[in-house]
């Protein structure tokens, strides 16, 4: 069974700061792994990928692997009331399909 | 807006209905999907479709069969629903459909929200 765990929130954290949002995985043959934002009522929306170990940044996002810890992370930086939605970790084998985690709520406090 | 379109936007429909949802891409993209989603949930996968052909069928019932009439369109045709199929069903694509490491990412329609009364 391959599992995508990601702890369901909420995370609450005030504008401005940093929001570190944390995802693990059991199959060691993952080969992708995105994030993807949810507003409540409207579809998933494509933030990030990452296929390398290490960090990957674009804008206030970063992305982080650690495949021999078998963990992914978002980092969102100067964080937003806009950026409070569901953050869905999902992660793909080499067919591409997609296994999603349960995702984190996110709200960032004016 | 995103680049894959879904119609319609919502959908009623009785127990005894046939309906059709439609998902039509440009991006060339050459592989499309089928997700549903109830509250609170994360997208379950249903079908892939791996140029025009599908290629997994996550054990769906079949009073949903899916379709695909050309790289750009797929539809998902509905029929003797229940009323636990209630979701909202969300169409991807990804420029290919896997390519054993770096996979291409799938981009979301703005999904059908589906009411079976």
């Amino acid at each position: 069974q391959k599992e995508v765990e990601q702890n369901s929130g909420p995370l609450s954290v005030p504008e401005g700061a940093i929001a570190s949002l944390n995802c693990t995985y059991s199959d060691r043959g993952s080969q992708s792994f995105f994030w993807y934002r949810q507003y409540s009522g409207k579809s998933p929306e494509l933030i990030m990928f990452i296929y390398s170990n290490g960090d990957k940044e674009d804008g206030r996002f970063t992305a982080q692997l650690n495949k021999a810890s078998q963990y992914v992370s978002l980092l969102i930086r100067d964080s937003q009331p806009s950026d409070s939605a569901t953050y869905l970790c999902a992660v793909a084998n080499a067919g591409n399909m997609l296994t999603f985690g349960g995702g984190t709520r996110l709200m960032v406090k004016p | 807006d995103t680049e894959v379109t879904q119609t319609p936007k919502h959908l009623v429909m009785g127990m005894t209905n046939k309906k059709s949802l439609k998902c039509e891409q440009h991006m060339g993209h050459r592989a499309m999907y089928w997700y549903k989603q109830k509250a609170k949930k994360p997208p379950e996968l249903m079908f892939v479709y791996s140029y025009e052909k599908l290629s997994i069928n996550e054990s769906v019932p079949s009073r949903f069969s899916p379709e695909c009439p050309n790289s750009s369109l797929l539809n998902l045709h509905l029929h003797a629903l229940q009323p636990e199929d209630s979701a909202l069903y969300l169409c991807a694509s990804s420029q290919d459909p896997g390519r054993g490491a770096n996979n291409s990412p799938l981009h979301f329609g703005n999904g059908t929200r589906l009411t079976v009364t």
